[in-house]
């Protein structure tokens, strides 16, 4: 069955350090899209990036990075030199049957609070 | 990308009531969503509303609870039936963008439900 693990209830940093999320899925689907997704205080969902499975380049935008290594099945996001407005809860998610069917299962989401 | 409302933003209802939640959309879509996310929890997919058919539950999730319209391709209404406590979620309503499988999913604002 698909799941997606993300361990880290909680994280707290402060101002500028860099930060790293964990995620950790599983799945049988040999073709499949991992996401991540930030939902600030106001709850709105942010959609941040999208992956396939076939797509084992690391991505950069801005401040963020993210590491998928199928070896692990891991999907990690980086957050460097963070500020107070990344303070958010932030999902992974992983859409199953390659995404034909949309359906995105989600992680327990990770807490993040910057410090100022 | 896509532009999505919902209605309302937010409310407060009595045990046993019924609620309908309303989800458009800026542009004509196959496939909408319906997730639920308790409070301090991750999302869940309630069911998928496809235009012209029955909306097909996910395990645990009942129509006589949350009946689902879908009379257009931008329009969606799920209702939560004879309410309690344990109701009192965020709604949201998503849609995927894209072609070939390779899609983002987008997500309403949300519908913040408080069950007294």
């Amino acid at each position: 069955a698909q799941k997606v693990t993300q361990a880290q209830t909680e994280i707290s940093v402060v101002e500028k350090e860099d930060v790293t999320l964990d995620c950790v899925y599983e799945t049988r689907d040999t073709t499949y899209y991992l996401f991540w997704y930030k939902q600030p205080p106001s709850g709105e969902l942010v959609f941040l990036i999208r992956r396939n499975s076939f797509d084992e380049q690391n991505e950069i935008s801005g401040r963020y990075s993210w590491n998928f290594q199928k070896s692990t099945s891991s999907f990690n996001f980086t957050i460097t030199a963070s500020q107070v407005v990344d303070s958010a809860v932030y999902f992974c998610a992983l859409s199953e049957l390659g995404g034909a069917t949309n359906k995105l299962i989600f992680g327990t989401g990770t807490l993040l609070a910057v410090q100022p | 990308s896509a532009v999505i409302s919902q209605k309302p933003s937010r409310d407060i209802c009595q045990r046993g009531t019924s609620l309908t939640i309303q989800c458009q959309v800026d542009s004509q879509v196959t496939m909408m969503f319906w997730y639920r996310q308790q409070p301090g929890q991750s999302l869940t997919l309630i069911a998928t509303a496809n235009q012209g058919s029955e909306a097909t539950y996910e395990s645990g999730f009942v129509i006589d609870k949350f009946p689902i319209s879908r009379p257009n391709l931008t329009f969606s209404t799920l209702t939560v039936s004879n309410m309690s406590p344990e109701d009192s979620s965020i709604y949201l309503c998503s849609v995927p963008v894209g072609t070939g499988g390779y899609n983002e999913q987008f997500f309403g604002p949300g519908t913040r439900l408080t069950v007294l």
